[in-house]
């Protein structure tokens, strides 16, 4: 079965502390998906890695690719309290078909 | 201004009562999906389509029915709704292309099945 796993799910901290959330998949795929979702609203999708050692940061946010560990990760560096949101991680399982598996989602808030 | 719009975007039907979820994108995108929202299940998708009469089933396909007459449009159909498809509703499109994979979200639909 493919799996998309996240960790933690939930994560509350202090603002300007740094934290990771770790995105594990079961399935070979070199294309993963970040999107935050903030409470009551749509996605919004962040961050497209398309291979094996991608990086992409945008502000406070960089996510990274390991295809070979089936791993992405997804680094907060010194949170403010707009960070806080809900954020996804998606695989797609079919190498540029439009099937994707999502993660189920890390919850975080961060603290004043 | 690019968008994916949804309606309705709240929805209280009673068991068996047929409904449709329409969306539109305004974006000429060749693919578009369908999720499904759960509380601890994150997203989880109903059926996607590559391209006008592409379709093909996601994750959780049973239960509903799709078609893909015209590019912008891909509803969502509900033959005989049952209290297990209440839900928070997406639909998503994307361009077609390996290298242009942002997929754009709709607002959502609230459902709920009595």
């Amino acid at each position: 079965e493919l799996k998309v796993e996240q960790n933690p799910l939930f994560l509350s901290m202090q603002e300007g502390k740094n934290y990771t959330i770790y995105c594990n998949y079961s399935t070979t795929s070199d294309r993963l998906y970040w999107y935050r979702q903030d409470p009551g609203k749509s996605l919004e999708s962040l961050f497209v890695l398309l291979s094996n050692g991608a990086v992409k940061q945008e502000g406070r946010l960089m996510a990274s690719l390991d295809t070979k560990a089936r791993l992405s990760t997804l680094h907060i560096t010194a949170a403010v309290h707009d960070l806080s949101a809900t954020y996804f991680c998606a695989v797609d399982v079919g190498s540029g078909t439009y099937k994707y598996i999502f993660g189920t989602g890390t919850r975080l808030k961060v603290l004043a | 201004e690019a968008q994916v719009t949804q309606n309705p975007r709240y929805l209280i039907t009673v068991t068996g009562k047929k409904l449709t979820v329409t969306c539109s994108q305004n974006m000429n995108h060749e693919y578009m999906s369908w999720y499904r929202q759960d509380p601890g299940l994150g997203l989880r998708q109903i059926y996607y389509s590559m391209n006008v009469e592409v379709t093909d089933k996601g994750d959780v396909p049973e239960g509903y029915k799709v078609s893909r007459k015209e590019k912008r449009n891909f509803p969502l159909i509900l033959e005989s709704p049952s209290p297990n498809q209440t839900s928070l509703y997406f639909c998503a499109s994307r361009a077609g292309g390996l290298f242009t994979d942002t997929q754009y979200f709709g607002p959502g639909t609230r459902l709920t099945v009595l």
